[in-house]
């Protein structure tokens, strides 16, 4: 099946650096991939819709300036948090639409812990 | 607007009976309906998805689920659990637009007790 994959699985940063997380579509072309943010025992949050070559369309609450994402190919997303802050500290999920297959099929990364110290 | 509404937080069942998980969902278009599994520290893999074709939906691992409009649900089954079942699950909607995007529920923790 298709996969997609993200790094990495987990990061631990200090309070008020950057960091880079990547989500790439191994086997599929990918125009459009999303990033979630999951609290714990809580479902998904969606943050931003990416479209590759254009920007991306942040969720109502999701500081664009905060997290900066980046899709510059079919098959790689970045989701860059900006000063990073110990609330930022959280699981994020990214996925990927199939471009060359039908019924909207989506399929999700591994996901990415994040920890701000 | 679509919504899903998943009832209930927890589901506990004894291994080897039936699963039965509940999703209702709210859509102005035809929908498109999905379940998806996390395992603990993972990400979301798809179980089944229902896009307009057969009414009921047969997935991976022995899971299957029926769309019935006149109820606005979409329930995932399996007939009998294995303790590999525990795990959240996530019902989800779309509408059948190429862009568009997934709307999940709140999502539901499976137990299977030995």
């Amino acid at each position: 099946g298709a996969v997609v994959s993200q790094h990495p699985s987990r990061v631990i940063c200090k309070s008020g650096t950057s960091v880079k997380i990547e989500c790439r579509s191994l086997d599929f072309q990918a125009t459009t991939m999303f990033w979630y943010r999951q609290f714990p025992k809580q479902s998904l949050m969606l943050m931003a819709t990416s479209n590759e070559g254009s920007k991306a369309t942040y969720e109502q609450g999701v500081e664009k300036d905060k997290f900066l994402i980046n899709h510059a190919s079919l098959t790689l997303s970045t989701l860059t948090v900006t000063s990073a802050h110990p609330e930022d500290s959280s699981f994020y999920i990214c996925s990927a639409r199939d471009r060359g297959h039908s019924g909207n099929t989506i399929y999700f990364g591994e996901g990415s812990w994040l920890t701000v110290v | 607007a679509q919504s899903v509404t998943q009832l209930g937080s927890h589901v506990s069942v004894s291994e080897g009976a039936l699963v039965l998980l509940r999703c209702n969902y709210s859509s102005s278009v035809p929908p498109y309906l999905f379940w998806y599994v996390q395992y603990p520290n993972q990400g979301l893999q798809l179980l089944l998805k229902y896009t307009s074709a057969a009414t009921l939906v047969k997935g991976i691992n022995g899971f299957e689920a029926e769309f019935k409009k006149s109820e606005t649900s979409f329930h995932l089954t399996k007939p009998s659990a294995h303790m590999s079942d525990a795990a959240e699950y996530f019902c989800a909607v779309s509408d059948p637009g190429a862009n568009s995007k997934l709307t999940f529920g709140k999502g539901i923790t499976l137990s299977v007790r030995p």
